[in-house]
């Protein structure tokens, strides 16, 4: 059974169009992740979402949002899309406890963009 | 986030024993140490955490001296499908309402050869 999925694996568009990448959970965990992984394998987190609160790393443009229509799905929007934001984008879950730095991430979603 | 440091590179045969030594010279009284293994083409995998002294479970060992300003994540008997980036990465407890936005460095690139 897999734990975090992700749709689609690769995904190839234009500049300017509006692209969603989907995640679900099946693992019961509280939190869910964001993060994107460039050319050059720096990983780095985009969003934390939970049902208490979003947390958005200030470097990431507005132009990404993240929706969650319920606590096992949060899909990543992005608009406008731009060459830079050709990445490998993984999705991440967690139970958020105390002392527990444990994620689970999805196999990833390779975006290029043209 | 305490910044980490870690050889960008690895080389080891199969059998050995491979250590993997993190600096971590800033970190702070609160915070945990945690490593992740990354394979090619998958997301990262959570292998261990600690806080000091000595951790082990059943694939790795990590190790914590008094001063905590490194960290050593051991690996037994390496084989050929433990190639791949190693992680490590220190944070904040308790985590914040929102989970934890894990910071990742750079990695060290382990290629484990027959």
């Amino acid at each position: 059974d897999t734990a975090v999925s992700q749709t689609p694996k690769y995904l190839v568009t234009q500049m300017g169009n509006d692209k969603s990448i989907k995640c679900e959970q099946n693992l019961g965990h509280d939190t869910m992740y964001w993060y994107k992984q460039d050319s050059k394998k720096f990983l780095k987190i985009m969003f934390s979402y939970n049902n208490k609160e979003l947390i958005i790393n200030e470097t990431v443009p507005n132009r990404f949002s993240p929706k969650s229509p319920d606590k096992a799905h949060l899909n990543l929007h992005i608009n406008s899309l731009e060459l830079g934001d050709s990445a490998v984008y993984f999705c991440a879950s967690s139970q958020v406890r105390t002392n527990s730095y444990e994620q689970y991430f999805g196999p990833g979603t390779r975006l290029t963009v043209t | 986030l305490a910044k980490t440091t870690q050889p960008i590179s690895m080389d080891s045969y199969e059998g050995q024993e491979v250590n993997i030594t993190c600096s971590h010279n800033n970190i702070a009284t609160n915070d945990y140490i945690t490593w992740y293994q990354q394979f090619p083409s998958q997301g990262p995998r959570f292998i261990i955490q600690g806080y000091k002294t000595k951790v082990t479970n059943e694939v790795a060992s990590l190790f914590i001296p008094a001063d905590r300003k490194s960290s050593t994540l051991s690996l037994p008997r390496v084989s050929l499908s433990d190639t791949a980036v190693y992680y490590c990465l220190v944070g904040d407890n308790p985590p914040r309402g929102a989970g934890n936005m894990l910071t990742f460095g750079g990695g060290t690139r382990l290629m484990v050869k027959p």
